[in-house]
């Protein structure tokens, strides 16, 4: 079993939809990551966060330590959005927190 | 520089040649990494430097990958006698110390015939 799994692999919108991505780790972390990789492979980090919401524009993500599960939430969706989005944690592994563990990543396609 | 940057951004090699990847981190960045995302997969791990030293290079998959950094700036990750699995897009990131946020490069993209 993965470290940190990502659900749905794949998720295709309409323009306009909420989006919602998940994100579910197995091991203590420090704090945890979204990523966005568009087509040409740049890899552009969207939120860092170790509890709670943190909001930017149209992205908001939610974390819960407790349950060791984050969300990242696209509303008003648009075609631009379209990317992979990845969810990584900074592992606590021997007292050092600066491994990152990545997902799979989650395909998202938003059709006009 | 603005942004961690990687050279070069395409290489097609042939089995058996050795290539070398570049990446200049964020200046004052002290942690470094590289990854690997072969077809389909997610990034794999390779190996984490903390200035000039490689505390962890438990991701690197086999001998003929190493990966040296010199003046906690710019490092270098070397493949000898590439084989076709080693074709992947190679990552590079740098963040400061402790829990911070991660910019990465824009990614080599390696093809060996």
């Amino acid at each position: 079993k993965n470290e940190v799994e990502q659900s749905p692999q794949n998720l295709t919108a309409q323009e306009g939809e909420f989006i919602t991505i998940n994100c579910s780790y197995s091991v203590g972390i420090s704090a945890l990551h979204w990523l966005q990789q568009h087509p040409g492979g740049g890899i552009v980090s969207l939120f860092m966060l170790s509890s709670g919401k943190k909001k930017h524009g149209r992205l908001i993500a939610t974390i819960n330590i407790q349950e060791k599960h984050s969300s990242l939430h696209i509303t008003a969706s648009h075609p631009r959005d379209s990317a992979v989005y990845i969810c990584a944690v900074n592992t606590n592994s021997g007292g050092s927190n600066y491994k990152l563990t990545f997902g799979k990543g989650t395909l998202l396609t938003v059709n006009p | 520089g603005a942004g961690v940057s990687q050279s070069p951004s395409n290489k097609v090699t042939e089995k058996g040649k050795d290539v070398e990847l570049r990446c200049d981190p964020i200046s004052g960045h002290t942690a470094l990494y590289w990854y690997r995302q072969s077809l389909g997969q997610g990034l794999e791990f390779l190996i984490y430097f903390q200035g000039n030293s490689a505390p962890d290079k438990s991701g690197l998959p086999s001998d003929r990958f190493s990966a040296e950094r010199t003046g906690g700036s710019v490092s270098t990750l070397t493949i000898q006698r590439t084989q076709q699995e080693d074709s992947a897009v190679y990552l590079c990131a740098s963040r400061t110390q402790g829990n911070t946020e991660a910019f990465f490069g824009q990614g080599t993209r390696l093809t060996v015939v």
